[in-house]
Parts: C-alpha cells; sequence; structure tokens
C-alpha cells in the first residue's frame, strides 16, 4: 500500500516558469515532509522541508505548501531554470529520525 | 563538513564474490541509513541504525549484511548476490535535532 502518491510522474516547464509538484499522504502519524532534487548519478539532497504546524514554508525560488486537513502538499518551484532539471522526490516522516516513504517521483525537465 | 562519503563509487561482482560497501560520516548524527535505488524509482529503505544499533531491517535478504562499527561509519558487506541487486546503494545520516537527512552519492553496484 503507497503512503505517500506523487504527481505528476513527469513535468516540462518552459525557463522562467512555475513547476508545481504534489503529494498526497495517507498516515497521519507522519510529522516531517521533506523534498529532496536527484541529478543522475548522484544521491538526493534535501531541497526544503515542512513540519505540519506551518501551511508554507519559501526558500529563495521553492516553496513548500501544506495543507493539513487534505493531507496534501505540493513543491512550488518559481523561475523555473534549466538548472532545475532533475528528480524531485517528495517523502514523509514519523519522529524519532525512523523510515521515510518517498513519493515514485517526478522528472522535471525546464526549456531553456 | 556536511558530508555523507562512500567507497567505492563503482562496484562490479560476480555472483560468488564477498564485497562490502563503506560510507562515513563526521557529523555526529547517531541515525544512519542504507537505501536501495533503481533506475527512475525512489530509494528503498533497507537498514536503520539508531546509536550504532540496528532498529529497522526492511526483510532484506540475508546475502546483504550490515555492520555499524562505530558512530560515523557505516558498512554493507555483500555475499552472493544475484543480478537484479544491481542498483544504486546509498548511504544517509539524519540529524535527529532538526530531522534533516543527508544521503551520499552512492555506489553503483553490478552484479554480473
Amino acid at each position: 500500500q503507497q503512503q505517500v502518491k506523487q504527481s505528476p510522474q513527469s513535468l516540462i516547464v518552459q525557463k522562467g516558469g512555475i513547476s508545481i509538484i504534489n503529494c498526497a499522504y495517507e498516515n497521519t502519524a507522519f510529522d516531517y515532509f521533506p523534498w529532496y532534487q536527484q541529478f543522475p548519478g548522484k544521491g538526493p539532497a534535501l531541497l526544503i522541508a515542512i513540519r505540519p504546524d506551518v501551511s508554507e514554508k519559501k526558500e529563495g525560488r521553492f516553496t513548500i505548501s501544506f495543507n493539513k486537513s487534505a493531507k496534501q502538499f505540493s513543491l512550488h518551484i518559481m523561475d523555473s531554470q534549466p538548472g532545475d532539471s532533475a528528480t524531485y522526490f517528495c517523502a514523509a516522516r514519523g519522529t524519532n529520525a525512523g523510515k521515510s516513504t518517498f513519493g515514485d517521483g517526478t522528472t522535471l525537465t525546464v526549456k531553456p | 563538513d556536511t558530508e555523507v562519503t562512500q567507497t567505492p563509487k563503482h562496484l562490479v561482482m560476480g555472483m560468488t564474490n564477498k564485497k562490502s560497501l563503506k560510507c562515513e560520516q563526521h557529523m555526529g548524527h547517531r541515525a544512519m541509513y542504507w537505501y536501495k535505488q533503481k533506475a527512475k524509482k525512489p530509494p528503498e529503505l533497507m537498514f536503520v541504525y539508531s546509536y550504532e544499533k540496528l532498529s529497522i531491517n526492511e526483510s532484506v535478504p540475508s546475502r546483504f549484511s550490515p555492520e555499524c562499527p562505530n558512530s560515523s561509519l557505516l558498512n554493507l558487506h555483500l555475499h552472493a548476490l544475484q543480478p537484479e541487486d544491481s542498483a544504486l546503494y546509498l548511504c544517509a545520516s539524519t540529524d535527529m535535532g532538526t530531522d534533516t537527512q543527508y544521503f551520499g552519492p552512492g555506489t553503483r553496484l553490478t552484479v554480473l
């Protein structure tokens, strides 16, 4: 049973546009929601993360929106650049640095 | 130093070989992980060590044997692997204070 559903599977955006990736979770025990960026041949790198007591978090061009009642969260990349082309994974984790549940990933392509 | 290092970067082994993957972090993190990642898939948790003790084993076959010799090192011993075990093996550690998880660059394993 997949506990974190991510969409879309792939996304093509023009340079300067807004990229939006969505995730939905089921387990209400999750209390930490990170987004990872992964380039080919590299390990995932933490991009931004949020906890359920906050509805929005912004770091530079990256924003997480969190809807606790709907059990959904999304990543917005403003002014998307070709260098943002990568695979993005959302994840959800409970307390005590335990198991993370990952979404299936979104391959983002930003066209020049 | 916010880095998780992994050696080797690439490993090719036969099904009868014994090899080991090594992971190191000097951030003082007391939670360390092994993940397996197939192409175009999310990382799949294998093992979690918390304070040098194995806390999670995701029903991984016994041909994979983890070891945590001290708080900075994590090994994954490999024996009698199958071709379907070919994947990117990722090590990670977590700052339990912030829940931030850091991934290493991975070891690309090919089993012939």
